[in-house]
């Protein structure tokens, strides 16, 4: 299995912040990588997929860098919103896998 | 509109079966596939297999095998997941969502489509 390992596994932040969120696969998975949003009580929201495209409706301010096994998840300008638990998740074979996730908190 | 809704919380007792549902619309049913995801308390995601609604195939995760049956029925467009011999720690929201891919899963596009989640609780 395909072990997706993120840190940090939270971290508190202002309105305003560039935000970083690293995401490292334990082999090679090229650019087979999602990016998952989730708000409590609520399914996870798709923010990104295939490493670096942007699913609907998700604003710019949120990117993503890398390919193979390093991968970083980028808010440039946090907002409210944005107070949330983020997973990325391999795609790249089964079982899928997602990392352990990383909580935005407000500073 | 684009939804999958899901059928309500459980409560059951260790050894017991459980079967949750997921009905869609909005969407030619049979264009996509659905996997189950769980999330026991303050935990992360675990896959636990894909069927496809095309023509049945299904890929399980291997710590469920011989646990769980997903199946699907195309004149309801719903999709079910049944586990049996339920564990304390199969506690968990189980979720549903849309995959691309008809024969074989694609999960390369993500899964952008989930249901609200089912809640269960397996206590004595």
């Amino acid at each position: 299995d395909i072990q997706m390992t993120q840190s940090p596994s939270s971290l508190s932040a202002s309105v305003g912040d560039r935000v970083t969120i690293t995401c490292r696969a334990s082999q090679s998975i090229g650019s087979y990588v999602n990016w998952y949003q989730q708000k409590p009580g609520k399914a996870p929201r798709l923010l990104i997929y295939a490493a670096s495209s942007l699913a609907g409706g998700v604003p710019s301010r949120f990117s993503v860098d890398g390919s193979g096994t390093d991968f970083t998840l980028t808010i440039t300008s946090l907002q409210s919103e944005d107070f949330a638990t983020y997973y990325c998740q391999q795609s790249y074979s089964t079982p899928l896998t997602f990392g352990g996730g990383t909580k935005v908190e407000i500073k | 509109q684009v939804h999958l809704v899901q059928s309500g919380p459980e409560l059951k007792k260790p050894g017991a079966s459980l079967k949750v549902s997921c009905k869609a619309s909005g969407y030619p049913f049979t264009k996509y596939g659905f996997i189950w995801v769980r999330q026991a308390p303050e935990q992360g995601l675990e896959w636990m297999g894909w069927i496809s609604t095309y023509n049945g195939n299904t890929d399980y995760a291997q710590r469920f095998l011989g646990r769980v049956t997903m199946t699907t029925d195309t004149s309801t467009n719903t999709t079910h997941m049944e586990l049996r011999n339920l564990r304390s720690d199969d506690t968990a929201v189980y979720y549903c969502a849309r995959v691309s891919g008809l024969i074989t899963a694609d999960y390369y596009y993500g899964m952008g489509v989930w249901g609200q989640g089912t809640t269960v609780t397996v206590s004595s």
